[in-house]
């Protein structure tokens, strides 16, 4: 079945540096949808990509999606404590049904 | 507040126990999907219902089972519980264009 592995499974970051995880899926994905869990609280949607190679932006957020549609990264420029939780990518099967699959996530703790 | 909501929050029960986990989704999703998560773990997908009827299964036990009811709320069925079994469940409903909604969460510990 579809498996959807992250990289890395932990990361600290000093407050001002900036952060990458990366989202690797074992089959090419119609899509993948990024979430954010912040501590003691419930997956919130982020964005979504759809198209071979698109880059989106929110702020200080970049995602891409790569040309394969295989995987798919987040990176944060200059990370600030409102970013510490995990990153979840869930990536959407592109034949059939369609199942999204979440990866493993990738928690981020920001040093101030 | 995501729409979706989930009772009860916590749940303390005791092994070989039996309980029921609710979940309403955002008014007009149809589709009602669940997930385990054990402390610091990952999203297990355990389940999803569309308007009804099962969709998907993913890792979920024979001790555990699901349904969705006309109105569309779901109930999670964990029996026999282990000790294992205590984590976060979540539930999440989505409309047509997939983006889930999650739920606050139910944690269940099992004593």
């Amino acid at each position: 079945g579809q498996q959807v592995m992250q990289i890395p499974q932990y990361q600290h970051v000093q407050e001002g540096e900036d952060f990458t995880t990366y989202c690797n899926s074992s089959t090419t994905l119609s899509n993948i949808q990024w979430y954010k869990q912040r501590p003691g609280g419930h997956p919130v949607f982020l964005i979504q990509l759809v198209k071979s190679g698109e880059v989106k932006k929110q702020k200080r957020l970049t995602f891409q999606f790569g040309e394969a549609k295989k995987n798919s990264s987040l990176h944060i420029t200059a990370t600030q404590t409102t970013d510490v939780g995990t990153y979840f990518c869930a990536g959407r099967d592109s034949g059939g049904y369609q199942k999204v699959t979440f990866g493993t996530g990738t928690k981020l703790q920001v040093i101030p | 507040d995501s729409g979706v909501t989930q009772t009860p929050k916590h749940l303390i029960t005791a092994t070989g126990q039996r309980v029921t986990l609710r979940c309403s989704p955002r008014s007009g999703d149809l589709s009602v999907y669940w997930y385990q998560q054990s402390l610091d773990q990952g999203l297990q997908f355990l389940i999803q219902y569309y308007n009804g009827e099962e969709r998907a299964k993913g890792n979920i036990l024979e001790r555990f089972s699901a349904q969705q009811f006309p109105d569309l709320h779901s109930e999670l069925n964990l029996s026999s519980l282990e000790l294992g079994d205590s984590a976060l469940y979540f539930c999440a409903s989505s409309s047509q264009h997939y983006t889930q909604y999650f739920g606050p969460g139910t944690r269940l510990t099992v004593l």
